[in-house]
């Protein structure tokens, strides 16, 4: 297996809602990633997960929420979103310790649009 | 600022085409990745350079990475419709495993 699965594909939600977002590898990697994207940019980093604990937190609202149970879950739960939150929301995953030639694996992403 | 300038931001051609986007930087890297995101997929690694100098082709792709390694070209030979598709370069900071994308470009190649 050598995918990274994300669900839901797309995602409508209310300002009031709480939702989740899933990510899934079985790849063995032990680190896992969270991007956003806005239409025709580049991803952003938002949290970096190593060895399931909480590595990187790119100064991210606190109405986004991550959670790794264990080493092929990755979790990014969501509350009281703003429509500006909007975007393609990428997980990834790659070994812990990156040999240079070494690439990032990533889901097809959740499409979410917040009314 | 960014770290990763890539140009141009955007490019539309037409099939048999050929083009070439760039990554420059100020800062020295010590390895640099090309990815290439397609309409409502992930991006997916296309290369890693390493070495100052360095060229790596990838069937009609052919990349390289600046003698001072501050800098990386993508050169498309022939451009096809598949072609079309965000390319972003990338690189890794330090022990983090932080991965921090270029600009990126945006490519559509008409049939």
């Amino acid at each position: 297996d050598t995918e990274v699965t994300q669900t839901p594909k797309h995602l409508v939600m209310g300002m009031t809602n709480k939702k989740s977002l899933k990510c899934e590898q079985h790849m063995g990697h032990r680190a896992m990633y969270w991007y956003k994207q806005k239409a025709k940019k580049p991803p952003e980093l938002m949290f970096v997960y190593s060895y399931e604990k909480l590595s990187i937190n790119e100064s991210v609202p606190s109405r986004f929420s991550p959670e790794c149970p264990n080493s092929s879950l990755l979790n990014l739960h969501l509350h009281a979103l703003q429509p500006e939150d909007s975007a393609l929301y990428l997980c990834a995953s790659s070994h812990l310790f990156v040999g240079e030639g070494a690439g990032y694996t990533f889901g097809s992403g959740t499409r979410l649009t917040v009314v | 600022t960014q770290l990763l300038e890539q140009s141009p931001q955007f490019l539309s051609i037409q099939e048999g085409e050929n083009l070439t986007v760039y990554c420059n930087s100020s800062s020295v890297f010590s390895s640099l990745q090309w990815y290439r995101q397609e309409p409502g997929e992930g991006p997916v690694l296309l290369v890693t350079v390493v070495t100052g100098g360095e060229v790596k082709k990838l069937k009609r792709l052919t990349f390289q990475f600046g003698d001072a390694r501050k800098d990386s070209s993508l050169h498309i030979t022939a451009a096809q419709p598949g072609d079309t598709g965000l390319y972003l370069c990338a690189l890794k900071r330090g022990a983090t495993n932080k991965l921090i994308f270029g600009t990126g470009t945006l490519l559509a190649v008409q049939p």
